[in-house]
């Protein structure tokens, strides 16, 4: 059973850091793209950043670029979103989401966790 | 980026009825357009890909259609444990980007 299960959200001041971490297990962690996709409270679904297999292709939103990072670790199953220089509008549920395809591009999303709450307030 | 419209944004309707939802790409998407379904509380899942075809466990009450700009995701009689909000997503051109989303209410 694959399962997603994200952590590292919290209360953050504006122009702090943050890092979100995503355990992945029930499948073959290095065969496939990862993504993550946030949802501001009582708001829609926005992509985030994707990350392709090997973490030769990396791609990001421009309401993050520059910003956020994302990485993997496929030994240890992880995919992460290093998140500076945050602001209120960055306040959401960030979601993991596993890609059907090993590249990031396309970005068929087949499998999400439970998402991590992000508040960026004062 | 290519822009989504979901219609309605939110629709009432009885149990064993049609559900229709459209999606309109504000260019063509060829058939990479996705369906999702998220509960309230809950992750999206993903219902449908490719614009039609159903992701392994669906119930097949569940369709797509629809190519080039625009698309119809069915439900053909719903269900209460179908309440949901649905949202459609491209994938041809990047940033992927979703539609506003349709809440689907019991009447």
């Amino acid at each position: 059973e694959v399962q997603l299960v994200e952590s590292g959200g919290g209360l953050v001041q504006p122009g702090r850091s943050l890092r979100l971490s995503c355990a992945a297990s029930g499948f073959t962690f290095d065969d496939y793209a990862m993504h993550w996709v946030r949802q501001a409270p009582g708001k829609g679904l926005e992509w985030v950043s994707g990350i392709s297999w090997n973490s030769g292709s990396i791609g990001y939103a421009d309401s993050v670029k520059g910003r956020f990072t994302i990485s993997r670790d496929n030994a240890k199953n992880s995919l992460y979103l290093q998140m500076n220089s945050l602001r209120a509008e960055d306040t959401a549920l960030y979601y993991c989401a596993k890609a059907r395809y090993f590249d990031w591009p396309r970005s068929l999303f087949d499998y999400w966790g439970q998402g991590t709450l992000v508040t960026v307030s004062s | 980026d290519i822009q989504m419209t979901q219609s309605p944004s939110s629709l009432s309707a009885s149990v064993g009825d049609r559900v229709t939802i459209t999606c309109q790409a504000s260019q063509d998407i060829s058939n990479y357009l996705n369906w999702y379904q998220q509960k309230p509380g809950k992750a999206p899942k993903l219902l449908i890909y490719d614009a039609s075809n159903l992701e392994t466990g669906v119930p097949s009450r569940f369709s797509g259609s629809g190519s080039g700009t625009d698309f119809t995701f069915t439900i053909s009689s719903l269900q209460p444990e179908d309440i949901a909000t649905y949202y459609c997503q491209q994938y041809d051109n990047l940033p992927p980007t979703f539609g506003q989303g349709t809440k689907l209410e019991i009447k």
